[in-house]
């Protein structure tokens, strides 16, 4: 199972909105809705953002929303801030019953 | 409050062996899967496999099958990966993370804080 597609970097001046494409296939992405997203910043553990596509976890700023289309999912922040200077990983899997989960290539997000 | 501990930074030569550690609390640990992840240095994230500490399955991801064994014991809720035949490119750092199942799908809720394993030829 290959890696799902991210654009390497995405930049935004704060308080813009950006979005974040992540394409797969109709095996992962593409199947109903197991795509996660993933924040990391430098030199920490990754932080869970947004499930099933588009619902965020307690304590996640609102600034943060999912979506789908077909076999490409994505993450817009709007409201950039300077904290959200981070990479982020989107992450789907085939199967609940394998759990083979795969991950995007990740994107840098830069705040100019 | 939901928190996996993992153990510290290791360093080793190619060919010795190492087991790190993934300590879950604040949740019943038997019932969850745990996964593991690679990173190696500025690179993005791998998945490597994951086990049910309840019965101890496990699935690996094919690239590392036979490479590493993931392992768990749930009556101290820790969870194991170990090598028994370091390599130079398993220098990395490995996170564990708690797998959530909702009604819809399941995902990564909770890491642990990673551990750093350096290995010199």
């Amino acid at each position: 199972q290959s890696a799902l597609t991210q654009p390497a970097s995405v930049s935004g001046s704060p308080g813009q909105s950006i979005t974040i494409s992540c394409t797969g296939t109709s095996g992962d992405v593409g199947g109903l809705s197991y795509v996660s997203w993933y924040q990391q910043h430098p030199g920490k553990a990754p932080k869970l953002i947004i499930y099933d596509v588009s619902t965020r976890p307690s304590g996640v700023s609102i600034r943060f929303s999912g979506s789908k289309s077909g076999n490409t999912a994505s993450l817009t922040i709007s409201g950039l801030q300077a904290e959200d200077e981070a990479d982020y990983y989107c992450s789907s899997y085939t199967s609940s019953t394998i759990l083979d989960y795969v991950f995007g290539t990740g994107t840098k997000v830069s705040v100019l | 409050e939901v928190q996996l501990v993992q153990s510290g930074a290791e360093v080793k030569k190619a060919g010795e062996s190492l087991k790190i550690s993934c300590k879950g609390s604040g949740y019943i640990f038997a019932n969850y899967w745990i996964g593991w992840v690679r990173q190696m240095p500025g690179k993005g994230l791998e998945w490597m496999g994951t086990i049910f500490p309840f019965d101890s399955d496990t699935k690996y991801r094919p690239s590392f099958e036979g490479q590493v064994t993931i392992s768990a014991d749930k009556s101290i809720s820790t969870a194991y990966l170990q090598w028994s035949s370091l390599k130079v490119s398993d220098t990395a750092t490995y996170y564990c993370a708690r797998i959530h199942c909702s009604s819809t799908s399941c995902y990564l809720d909770n890491w642990g804080q990673g551990t750093l394993v350096t290995v010199s030829p």
